[in-house]
């Protein structure tokens, strides 16, 4: 059973648009929850993350949402570019991390 | 720049035969993971370690050991490999509980 929830599954999106990613958990002692980027033959690496106590931060063009009422959390990229086209992963942790299924972001020039 | 160093980027096992997926950090890392990366399913936990010798099962701990003789390195094995074990085994390791991961490139295991 998936500890965290993720959607869309795959996702095409033009250049200068917005991608949006969702992720929703159950754990309510998750207390870190990381956004990981992942280009073909490489392992994943940490984009931005956030811990429950704000309900937003952004680097950039990358910003993470997060509802701790509703257990939700996402990921936004502004102004998305081709070379962002990869697969991201949401992630919780209590001590170790869970991550969700993935998202496969193609951005079209 | 931190590194984690997986052996092998792609094996090629028989059914049967028992198989060590090797993994090593040059961070001094406290904390070391196995996961493996299914197309569909993310990545999954299946063993991690938060010391030497140490070991806590992850979601999918069945039919993998785990062996943590030095702070640097952690180690998967497969005691008898299965065709259901073919996947991408991905190592990480990280600072402290709730930091950072950094992960290996990962090894394609391919079981015949």
């Amino acid at each position: 059973q998936q500890q965290v929830k993720q959607s869309p599954q795959s996702l095409i999106v033009q250049k200068g648009g917005i991608s949006i990613i969702n992720c929703a958990y159950e754990n309510t002692a998750f207390d870190y929850f990381p956004w990981y980027q992942q280009f073909p033959g490489k392992g994943p690496a940490l984009l931005i993350a956030i811990r429950p106590d704000v309900s937003e931060k952004k680097e950039g063009r990358f910003t993470i949402s997060f509802n701790k009422s509703a257990k939700q959390f996402s990921l936004h990229i502004m102004d998305s570019q081709p070379g962002d086209s990869a697969t991201y992963f949401c992630a919780a942790s209590s001590n170790d991390m869970r991550f969700g299924a993935g998202t496969r972001l193609t951005v079209k020039p | 720049d931190v590194k984690v160093t997986q052996s092998s980027r792609y094996l090629v096992k028989r059914t049967g035969e028992k198989v060590f997926l090797e993994c090593v950090q040059d961070m001094d890392h406290e904390n070391m993971f196995w996961y493996r990366q299914d197309p569909g399913l993310g990545l999954r936990l299946i063993y991690f370690s938060y010391d030497v010798k140490m070991k806590e099962k992850g979601d999918i701990p069945e039919g993998y050991s785990v062996s943590r003789e030095k702070k640097e390195r952690f180690s998967l094995i497969l005691e008898s490999a299965s065709t259901n074990q073919t996947s991408m085994y991905l190592c990480a390791s990280s600072l402290g509980a709730d930091e950072k991961l950094f992960f290996g490139s990962g090894t394609q295991l391919s079981v015949l």
